[in-house]
């Protein structure tokens, strides 16, 4: 059985950054893609990018582009989420989901349990 | 990118009915690439239905899915308490990854 968990809530000013962590277990972690993807408050839920460990190259929304940067550490089974410049609008529940399939076009079959990110100053 | 639109919002049912719920696409979804999650509240989005049709592990098999193209389909054959939630609707044929904006089945 796969497990995800994330790191614990964060509170954040507007324009810094934020990194979330998602470490798996159970499974095989590189082979298979970890997507991010967030909920606001109240609303549905918004693809920010995803990664293949094994191949490394990220893929994102372009929504985010130039803003985000998503990585893994095949060593300690853990994939991480960097959001900068943040800003209100970013205040949102961030979901770690691991792909069905080693490739970022894909359902999502597990999921962490999410990390609230709260933009406020 | 391919905008998913679900309807109705808001379905109100009781236990024992039976509930179907639409996913339509703006554009045909290659291979059939459409999953459905149930999500209730303060908890992780579940996978049900992937492939338009597969049931993810462990899904009973009250849940359904049926459609292609652009028109999807998400069958509850006789509603059960806890399947009173949120659901969506996801497309992974083509990047980005969109998701419809979801249906809450609440009790009638």
């Amino acid at each position: 059985q796969v497990h995800l968990v994330q790191s614990g809530a964060e509170v954040k000013k507007p324009g810094s950054s934020v990194k979330v962590s998602c470490k798996a277990s159970g499974g095989t972690f590189s082979s298979y893609a970890i997507t991010w993807v967030r909920q606001a408050p109240g609303q549905g839920l918004e693809w920010m990018g995803g990664l293949v460990p094994i191949f490394g190259t990220a893929n994102y929304a372009q929504k985010f582009q130039g803003r985000v940067t998503i990585t893994a550490d095949k060593s300690t089974n853990t994939a991480y989420m960097e959001l900068r410049s943040l800003r209100s609008e970013d205040t949102a529940m961030y979901f770690c989901a691991r792909a069905g399939i080693a490739a970022h076009l894909s359902w999502l079959d597990y999921w962490g349990q999410g990390t609230l990110v709260t933009v406020s100053s | 990118e391919i905008v998913l639109t679900q309807s109705p919002g808001t379905l109100s049912l009781s236990p024992g009915e039976r509930a179907t719920l639409s996913c339509r696409a703006s554009q045909s979804v290659s291979s059939s690439y459409l999953a459905w999650y149930q999500q209730r509240p303060g908890q992780a989005p579940r996978l049900l239905i992937y492939g338009a049709s597969s049931r993810a592990t462990g899904i009973p098999d009250r849940f359904s899915g049926s459609g292609s193209g652009t028109d999807f389909t998400l069958t509850i054959s006789r509603l059960e308490p806890e399947d009173f939630a949120v659901y969506y609707c996801q497309q992974y044929g083509s990047s980005p990854l969109t998701f419809g904006q979801g249906t809450r089945l609440e009790i009638k």
